[in-house]
Formats: C-alpha cells, structure tokens, sequence
C-alpha cells in the first residue's frame, strides 16, 4: 500500500464550481499536511500547510484534515479557470533526524469558463 | 517565488555525457533538495543536503550525486548521463531553521531531455 493516495483525475469542472480534492494515506506518523498547486511548465507552488485535524481557510481555498480517518482535502469554492493546474497534496513525517516530505502524483483540474 | 533559481532551464543532451544542474537560493535555509518530476511517478526525492558539505540520498539516488561546497548552491551531477533520466528536475529549500515549519519550497525546474 501506498504511504499516500491521491485520485489524478482528471477532473474538470465549470467556473463557479466548488471543487473538492483528496487524498488519503496509511502512515499516521505524519504529522503535517500541505496543498501545491502546480500549473504547466512551473515549479509547484505551496497552497496551504496544516498540522492539526480540523479546517484551514484562506480566501477561496479551505484545507480540511481527518486524521482519524486519514484523510485530507482541499475545497475550492467559485472556482475560476486560473484555478487551473495539477494539486499535489504532501505530507511530512520524521525520518532519522529529519522529515520525509511524501508527495501524491497529483490531480489535474480544469475550470472552464 | 522563493529567492530559487535554477540553471539551465532546458537542456538536451547525449547518453554517456556528463551533465551538472545549479541550484542556487537566496534565503540562506539549510536544506535543500533534489526531485525528480515524471508522468505516473510523482515527485521523487533524489538526494538532498542539511548543511554545507552535509548530503544523504533519497528513494532514486542511483547514477546520481550531489554537492554543497557553499550555503546558496546545491549540484546535482548524473556521471553518465541515460535515457531513463530524461526528466524535469526541481530543486526546493525547506522553511527557516528553527521556524517550527517543515513545508519545502520549490525552484522553476529543469527541463533535460538524454536522446
């Protein structure tokens, strides 16, 4: 099994949307959950960072992390064609005397206008 | 952006012949990292590096190696190059040391074709 899931979808939605991404993973070492949003020919881009169950909220974006259920997703509410791009959900764990940062492939998203 | 660049940008090359990749960082952090980005695979950790002179392998370092001679730069070198490593590379520096946060940031990437 995996240490993370992630659906690549594709997943494409029409602009005004609310859009939901997810991923799941097995190892409940990790302790810190991030969001990158990644458009094409670009370097990922950290979106949002959390450490705790619960929900974080900047602007359109909300991060919502279960870790009971091992579980983690992104909601993108209004969303806009410049929304479009592949998300890459991470998470960190210790490794040795450092952090592991494990990455899902990643979903791409389309919005259409 | 994250004071990260990367050079070059693009590079095509011939299988068995040497190539160096640069990544140099303004923001003085202590980690840097290696990745290797490909279609089905994800981003996978090649090598990184927790301090000048200080480096430890990822899940895919073979035919792999890295140096930090200096805090701002971190090469990566494939000896020989292959086909198999046809790939975007990205490098990324982690938050502030002593910050309490851990997420990486990542440099534009490296887009290096081995025919």
């Amino acid at each position: 099994q995996k240490e993370v899931e992630q659906d690549p979808g594709p997943l494409s939605v029409p602009e005004g949307a609310i859009v939901s991404l997810n991923c799941t993973y097995s190892n409940s070492a990790f302790q810190y959950f991030m969001w990158y949003r990644q458009y094409s020919r670009k370097g990922p881009e950290l979106l949002m960072y959390t450490y705790s169950s619960g929900n974080k909220e900047d602007g359109r974006f909300t991060a919502q992390v279960d870790k009971s259920s091992k579980y983690i997703s992104l909601f993108i509410r209004d969303s806009q064609p410049s929304d479009s791009a592949t998300y890459l959900c991470a998470m960190s764990r210790p490794q040795g005397g450092s952090e592991k940062l494990v990455f899902g492939k990643g979903t791409k998203l389309t919005v259409n206008p | 952006d994250a004071g990260i660049t990367q050079s070059p940008r693009h590079k095509v090359t011939e299988t068995g012949t040497p190539v160096t990749l640069r990544c140099h960082q303004t923001e003085n952090h202590r980690y840097m990292y290696w990745y290797r980005q490909d279609p089905g695979h994800g981003l996978r950790l090649i090598h990184y590096s927790y301090g000048v002179k200080d480096t430890d392998k990822g899940e895919v370092s073979d035919g792999y190696s890295v140096s930090r001679s200096k805090t701002e730069d971190f090469l990566l070198t494939l000896e020989s190059a292959t086909s198999s490593q046809t790939s975007v590379y990205f490098c990324a520096i982690r938050g502030p040391s002593g910050s309490g946060r851990n997420e990486q940031f990542f440099g534009p990437g490296t887009r290096l074709t081995v025919l």
